[in-house]
């Protein structure tokens, strides 16, 4: 158990349609990352958010976008959905001090979003 | 370009043999690297940590080395259980900019009875 809880954990959308995933962080924790990962392959990050503001951005068009709030819980937005954006997502935690101090990272279970 | 390699998509190894699992990487200078396991359907659960100063880390019957010149990390299972089928993967973070992790493929790791 991480603490990092994720909701919806399935969902179905049609292509066009709009989605929002949300998490919670680990209790302290005040960095959210997400990921998506497609079937078979690794974790892609998405993008990072400190202290409420992006940190960060993969690759990763303006569509895919994210919030966080001031008690460190995070959306993400997925505006018009693609048939290729069909993966798992998953919310990532961690508690940065400002160094690269290798502080554990821990993932949530996961949204899986199925686009058809 | 970035570039994680993880030895194969999948290894079957024989109950209490050591299973190894390789991550090799290109273009990258990483502060440390990290595995994980994950189970079908789940997300990914923290197991190992080594920083790009240590050579190796040990924990329980779980060990990673970390060499930064042949630019390869090495992760050991030994006395293998049929429990720790799962897929690995390895991760790395880089000397510059935020916590983003990059992630290899994974290893679908099958521990036969």
């Amino acid at each position: 158990e991480t603490g990092v809880t994720q909701s919806p954990t399935h969902l179905i959308k049609t292509r066009g349609q709009q989605v929002t995933l949300r998490c919670s962080s680990q209790s302290g924790h005040n960095t959210v990352s997400w990921y998506q990962q497609a079937l078979g392959q690794g974790p892609q990050f998405i993008f990072q958010y400190y202290r409420e503001e992006e940190n960060g951005r993969g690759n990763f068009p303006p569509r895919f976008s994210g919030l966080q709030f001031p008690n460190y819980s995070s959306e993400l937005n997925v505006n018009a959905l693609e048939l290729d954006d069909s993966a798992l997502y998953l919310c990532a935690s961690s508690s940065r001090t400002g160094e690269i101090s290798g502080n554990t990272i821990y993932f949530g279970e996961g949204s899986w979003l199925t686009v058809v | 370009s970035q570039k994680i390699e993880q030895n194969s998509e999948a290894l079957n190894i024989q109950e209490g043999k050591t299973a190894t699992l390789t991550c090799n990487y290109t273009n990258y200078s990483p502060a440390y690297l990290q595995w994980y396991r994950q189970d079908p359907g789940r997300g990914p659960v923290f197991l190992l940590l080594i920083r790009e100063n240590e050579k190796e880390k040990r924990k329980e019957r779980l060990k990673v080395t970390f060499d930064t010149t042949l630019k390869q990390s090495l992760f050991h299972i030994t006395a293998s259980q049929p429990a720790d089928s799962a897929t690995y993967l390895c991760a790395l973070r880089s000397n510059f900019g935020n916590e983003k992790l990059t992630f290899g493929t994974g290893t679908r790791l099958t521990i036969i009875p």
